[in-house]
C-alpha cells in the first residue's frame, strides 16, 4: 500500500541551529502534503498546507519565516526549522494521500532543541 | 463552528469488551469523517472513515456509527484487545481535498 516516509526519525539539536525534515510519499505522486505538529498527550495541529511548485499556507499563528516549507517534486516535501529553540521541540508530522489528503501519515520527526 | 468534541478523554476496557468512542461536530459542511490510531511515537493510521450518507460502516473488529441530525459519530470496537491500546482520533473535514480538524484524542487501555 501507499506509503509516507520521514527522515529523520529523531534528531536533537542545539539551539539557534536549523533542522530540516523531509516528507515522502513513497509510491504515489502527492501534489498537496500537510505538515502537523504534535505535543505529548494533545492531538494533532495542522501548521501548514504543501503544495507542489508553490508556496505553502500557513495556519493561523505559525510563523512562515521559521518553519520553511518546500515541495520541490511530486513526492518531496520539506520542512525546515529555523534558528529551533526548546519550544520548537515536538513530535512533527506530515500527511498525503490519493483519494483524499488525509489518507497516509509519516511516521513521525521527534525533534529535541537543547 | 470548526472543532471537533471528542470523549472520553481515557478509556479503560477489559479484554473482550466494547470500546466506545465518540465525537460531536458543528460545521455541517463536513463530509468526510476518518478515525485514526496512533502509538506512542509513531504517526497517526487511518483506521476507518464514512461519509454523511450512511449511517453505518463496519470493518472487522470496527464500526463507526453516524447520526447526521445529530452532528454526532462513533467508533466502537468490538471484542476489544490489549493490542488496541492506542489514541484515537476522530477527524472531519468538508472535501475530501480540505484540511483535516482533529477531535482532542482518547487514550484507550485494554486490559487482560
Amino acid at each position: 500500500g501507499a506509503v509516507v516516509s520521514q527522515h529523520p526519525s529523531w534528531v536533537i539539536c542545539k539551539s539557534g541551529t536549523s533542522v530540516k525534515i523531509e516528507c515522502r510519499s513513497l509510491d504515489f505522486q502527492a501534489t498537496t502534503m500537510f505538515w502537523y505538529r504534535q505535543f505529548p498527550k494533545q492531538s494533532l495541529m495542522l501548521m501548514a498546507t504543501s503544495n507542489e511548485g508553490s508556496k505553502a499556507t500557513y495556519e493561523q499563528g505559525v510563523e512562515k519565516d521559521k518553519f520553511l516549507i518546500n515541495h520541490a517534486s511530486l513526492t518531496l516535501s520539506t520542512l525546515t526549522v529555523t534558528s529551533a529553540h526548546p519550544e520548537d521541540s515536538s513530535f512533527y508530522i506530515c500527511s498525503a494521500g490519493i483519494v483524499t489528503w488525509a489518507e497516509y501519515f509519516g511516521p513521525g520527526t521527534r525533534l529535541t532543541v537543547l | 463552528q470548526q472543532q471537533v468534541k471528542q470523549s472520553p478523554q481515557s478509556l479503560i476496557v477489559q479484554k473482550g469488551g466494547i470500546s466506545i468512542i465518540n465525537c460531536a461536530y458543528e460545521n455541517t459542511a463536513f463530509d468526510y469523517f476518518p478515525w485514526y490510531q496512533q502509538f506512542p511515537g509513531k504517526g497517526p493510521a487511518l483506521l476507518i472513515a464514512i461519509r454523511p450518507d450512511v449511517s453505518e460502516k463496519k470493518e472487522g473488529r470496527f464500526t463507526i456509527s453516524f447520526n447526521k441530525s445529530a452532528k454526532q459519530f462513533s467508533l466502537h470496537i468490538m471484542d476489544s484487545q490489549p493490542g488496541d491500546s492506542a489514541t484515537y482520533f476522530c477527524a472531519a473535514t468538508a472535501g475530501t481535498a480540505s484540511k483535516l480538524t482533529f477531535g482532542t484524542g482518547t487514550r484507550l487501555q485494554v486490559t487482560l
